[in-house]
């Protein structure tokens, strides 16, 4: 089983500010991730799939990079709404996620 | 518009049998995948497995095989998730969601099924 690892498991920041989450992969994905954002009580949003393709209606602050076994998501002048769990999610082989980030308000 | 609806909140004894659904509308419902994700604050997301409407083709994580079923009713859009004998480590929300392969991302979630298992 690939072994999805996110940090860190919890950022500050304050709005304005950007962010930038971790996942790595125990062994190379190529580009077969994605990354979702869950907030309490909802089902997790698409917003990056092919490491680096925006979902459609996700705003360009949303990017992501990477590939092989290093992944970044990164999220320019955080807006109230972008406080949440993030995860991100491996397809090479099945499928696998990370524990999660959260991302908090400083 | 795309959407996933499943079935209400479960409360179930160990031993019980039980079957959660997710109707699919707004697209052409077998020409996409449904998976079917677990969440639970230990374990966090796992993806059980998912299936093809279009001809029944199912798979599942190795992790979930033979502890669960996955089925769908193309004649009423909807993706089934089954247990013949629940366990309290079952106790979970579960998510279907919407492929467009077996393996790639998932582009729309149901609204999450709550089954409790408990004595």
């Amino acid at each position: 089983e690939i072994v999805m690892t996110q940090s860190p498991a919890t950022l500050s920041v304050s709005p304005g500010e950007g962010a930038t989450l971790s996942c790595r992969a125990s062994q190379s994905i190529s580009s077969n991730l994605a990354w979702y954002q869950q907030k309490p009580g909802q089902a997790p949003r698409l917003l990056i799939h092919g490491a680096s393709a925006r979902a459609a209606d996700i705003p360009a602050r949303f990017s992501g990079s990477g590939s092989g076994t290093e992944f970044t998501l990164t999220i320019s002048s955080l807006q109230s709404e972008d406080f949440a769990v993030y995860f991100c999610q491996q397809y090479t082989s099945w499928s696998t996620f990370g524990q999660g980030t959260k991302l908090e308000i400083k | 518009e795309v959407q996933l609806v499943q079935s209400g909140a479960e409360v179930k004894k160990p031993g019980e049998s039980l079957k959660i659904s997710c109707k699919g509308s707004g697209y052409k419902f077998t020409n996409y995948w449904i998976a079917w994700v677990r969440q639970t604050p230990g374990k966090g997301l796992e993806w059980m497995g998912i299936i093809y409407p279009g001809d029944s083709d199912t798979r599942y994580s190795p992790s979930f095989q033979g502890q669960v079923t996955i089925s769908a009713d193309k004649s009423v859009s909807t993706a089934y998730l089954q247990w013949n004998s629940l366990r309290a480590s079952d106790t979970a929300m579960y998510y279907c969601a919407r492929q467009a392969s077996a393996t790639t991302s998932s582009s729309y979630w149901g609204q999450g099924s709550l089954v409790t298992v408990s004595s």
